[in-house]
């Protein structure tokens, strides 16, 4: 199926670092979202964007829907070892009732002391 | 914790062997999902139930049965399983209306091991 392109796809970054990722498609979403996974773990989410140009801050993660509906970035300020694990865009389209997530690769994050 | 609850945490079974996963949202949402996490490979949709009845399967192999009773409760059945099948299930809900009803959350998944 279709996949987004993330990058980085893994990052060494020192505590205290701002980190950036981002995601690009092809194709159009309705919405982007932000998930963070640990391992052994189910992602969690982290935000979600609804509005093409959104800009959405939770705590020291900020992420952003490209105008042209097609790319999102995100942004951790200050890092934290608790930051460790990977991150993964998705894209949503509805289906009805139901969503459509299209998942980028991931970008795996170590943060080191 | 997401509101998405998954049994068993972890699974080892025999490729002859028939168990079950269970998923049980407590979110009052509308639609859940089954998808499949293999080692470096990205997240792949198994199955979509919307308002309890099957509206994708992503031609996932007949060995991997899909129940939905009610809108809180979805299993995935596992029948005569090959080890290629070893991954992280994780079963999700959306509202499935209004602005947030793309929003999908997660359960912590179960880890299947086939031997």
């Amino acid at each position: 199926g279709q996949q987004l392109n993330q990058s980085p796809q893994s990052m060494f970054i020192q505590e205290g670092e701002d980190v950036s990722m981002n995601c690009t498609s092809s194709s159009i979403f309705n919405t982007w979202l932000w998930y963070k996974q640990d391992p052994g773990e189910g992602p969690v989410l982290l935000i979600a964007l609804y509005k093409a140009g959104e800009l959405t801050s939770n705590g020291r993660l900020t992420a952003q829907f490209g105008t042209t509906r097609k790319d999102s970035f995100l942004n951790i300020s200050a890092s934290i070892p608790s930051d460790v694990g990977i991150y993964f865009c998705a894209g949503q389209r509805r289906t009805g009732t139901a969503s459509k997530l299209t998942f980028g690769t991931g970008t795996r994050l170590q943060v080191t002391l | 914790e997401t509101g998405v609850t998954q049994t068993p945490r972890h699974l080892v079974m025999g490729m002859t062997n028939k168990k079950s996963l269970k998923c049980e949202q407590h979110l009052g949402h509308n639609a859940m999902y089954w998808y499949k996490q293999s080692a470096k490979k990205p997240l792949e949709l198994m199955f979509v139930y919307s308002l309890e009845e099957r509206v994708e399967n992503n031609s996932v192999p007949s060995r991997f049965s899909p129940e939905c009773p009610n809108s809180s409760h979805l299993f995935l059945h596992l029948h005569t399983l090959q080890p290629e099948d070893s991954a992280l299930y994780l079963c999700a809900s959306s509202q499935g209306t209004g602005r947030s009803g793309n929003t999908i959350y997660f359960g912590e998944g179960s880890w299947l091991t086939v031997v």
